[in-house]
């Protein structure tokens, strides 16, 4: 079965970091471009950022450029987001999504993660 | 940035009904790169259509998706008590940013 299992989230306190991770099982996880995908309860949906199979490209929303840092590690099958200088407006829900194989990061997202909410509060 | 606009907000209809929602880019959307998505409550976003009218395997033929350049609509020919849900387009022809629109919230009248 096709699975993205994210992890990390949690409360921290505004300037404060966390590291969030998504396991990815049930496909060859290096065929494929990865993205974060995140949403307040209640509200819509943004994307956050992305990268392509090998990491070699990279993209970023204007509202967490040069805070948020997205890697993966192919060997383990997991993509993560480094989340630095946390802000109140980065309270989400945040989903890993998948698209079609040999994309970059740069398509529609074909598998989704539950998310793991991440909670920026004093 | 390409902007998308959905339109309406709410759309009430009876099951049975034919729902038609919009999606309007700022700019011409590259390659037709645009998607659409199904919500329910409490689960995460289901990939409808790809390509603008391309539907995901599984997905019921009820669902159809068409447009090109700036304009595109999702279609659902006679609503399912399942159907009733918020559905987001996005486009994914021209990053950094992907974006989403909105969204329209397709409700029981």
């Amino acid at each position: 079965e096709v699975q993205l299992v994210e992890s990390g989230g949690g409360v921290v306190r505004p300037g404060g970091s966390l590291r969030l991770s998504c396991a990815a099982s049930g496909f060859t996880f290096d065929d494929f471009g990865m993205s974060w995908v995140r949403q307040v309860p209640g509200k819509g949906l943004e994307w956050v950022s992305g990268i392509n199979w090998n990491g070699g490209n990279t993209g970023y929303a204007d509202s967490v450029k040069g805070r948020f840092t997205i890697s993966r590690d192919n060997a383990k099958n997991s993509l993560y987001l480094q989340m630095n200088s946390l802000r109140a407006e980065d309270t989400a829900l945040y989903h890993c999504a998948r698209g079609e194989p040999d994309s970059g990061y740069d398509d529609a997202f074909h598998v989704w993660g539950q998310g793991t909410m991440v909670t920026v509060s004093s | 940035e390409i902007v998308l606009t959905q339109s309406p907000d709410t759309l009430s209809l009876s099951p049975g009904e034919r729902a038609t929602l919009s999606c309007r880019a700022s700019q011409s959307v590259s390659g037709s790169s645009l998607a659409w998505y199904q919500q329910k409550p409490g689960q995460a976003p289901r990939l409808l259509i790809y390509g603008a009218s391309s539907r995901t395997t599984g997905i019921p033929d009820r669902f159809s998706g068409s447009g090109s350049g700036t304009d595109f609509t999702l279609t659902i020919s006679r609503l399912e008590p399942e159907d009733f849900a918020v559905y987001y387009c996005q486009q994914y022809g021209s990053s950094p940013p992907l974006t989403f629109g909105g969204g329209t919230k397709v409700e029981i009248k």
